[in-house]
């Protein structure tokens, strides 16, 4: 399966401390993508890094990629309760725009 | 922008029943992705078109399960007969395929249960 698979499943953390989530995937890639999922909505595309890329920054979204071990990693700063959803990384194999979607890390940001 | 726009956000079915869930996608995006997501089985690709045609329908579980895209602003996924198995929430979405960015744009889902 080209899945990714994110670690951990679940983070509960306070408002105000960081949260790291990361995905491994088995397969080379073009690029890979970060979503977040709030409860009974859609997605919403985060940030997208390319395989020639080791790390990218949005806002207090910073992404690292490590193509020799097949992985990324998803820091927020300085978390907000608003951060509370579930966060799926996505890899990209050949530039096609065809996903392969990760099981996702939801995360709880406690006031 | 209105987005992309699902219809109907949720179904409720009997087993047997011919269902059909529509899409229209941002206007201008030449990609549009079906996926169906399950607590068992997490997100996964249906099928999805370009420039309206089927590129890669493998993840279509079964054949009561069809697609169509007749036009750039509007796409069908269909299921008929209909199993209680298919009750999940399907999730359209659209991209620009050709660009710098690749990013996918997802409907707010229909969610649908066949009882």
């Amino acid at each position: 399966s080209q899945q990714g698979e994110e670690d951990p499943q679940a983070l509960s953390i306070q408002e105000g401390e960081n949260a790291t989530m990361n995905c491994s995937y088995k397969t080379s890639i073009n690029n890979l993508q970060w979503y977040r999922q709030n409860s009974g909505r859609g997605l919403v595309h985060l940030i997208l890094i390319r395989s020639n890329e080791r790390e990218k920054h949005s806002g207090r979204l910073r992404v690292t990629l490590d193509t020799s071990k097949k992985s990324s990693s998803l820091l927020i700063t300085a978390s907000r309760a608003a951060d509370t959803a579930s966060y799926f990384c996505a890899t990209d194999p050949d530039g096609a725009n065809n996903l392969f979607f990760g099981t996702g890390t939801r995360l709880t940001v406690i006031p | 922008d209105a987005g992309v726009i699902q219809s109907p956000r949720h179904e409720v079915t009997e087993m047997g029943q011919e269902v059909t869930l529509r899409c229209k996608p941002i206007s201008g995006h030449n990609s549009l992705f079906w996926y169906r997501q399950t607590m068992m089985r997490g997100l996964e690709l249906l099928i999805y078109f370009n420039n309206n045609v089927p590129i890669d329908d493998s993840g279509m579980p079964e054949d009561r399960f069809s697609a169509k895209m007749p036009n750039a602003s509007f796409s069908t996924l269909k299921i008929q007969p209909s199993e209680p198995r298919d009750s999940a929430v399907y999730f359209c979405a659209s991209s620009f395929s050709g660009g710098v960015s690749y990013e996918q744009y997802f409907g707010p889902g229909t969610r649908l249960t066949v009882t």
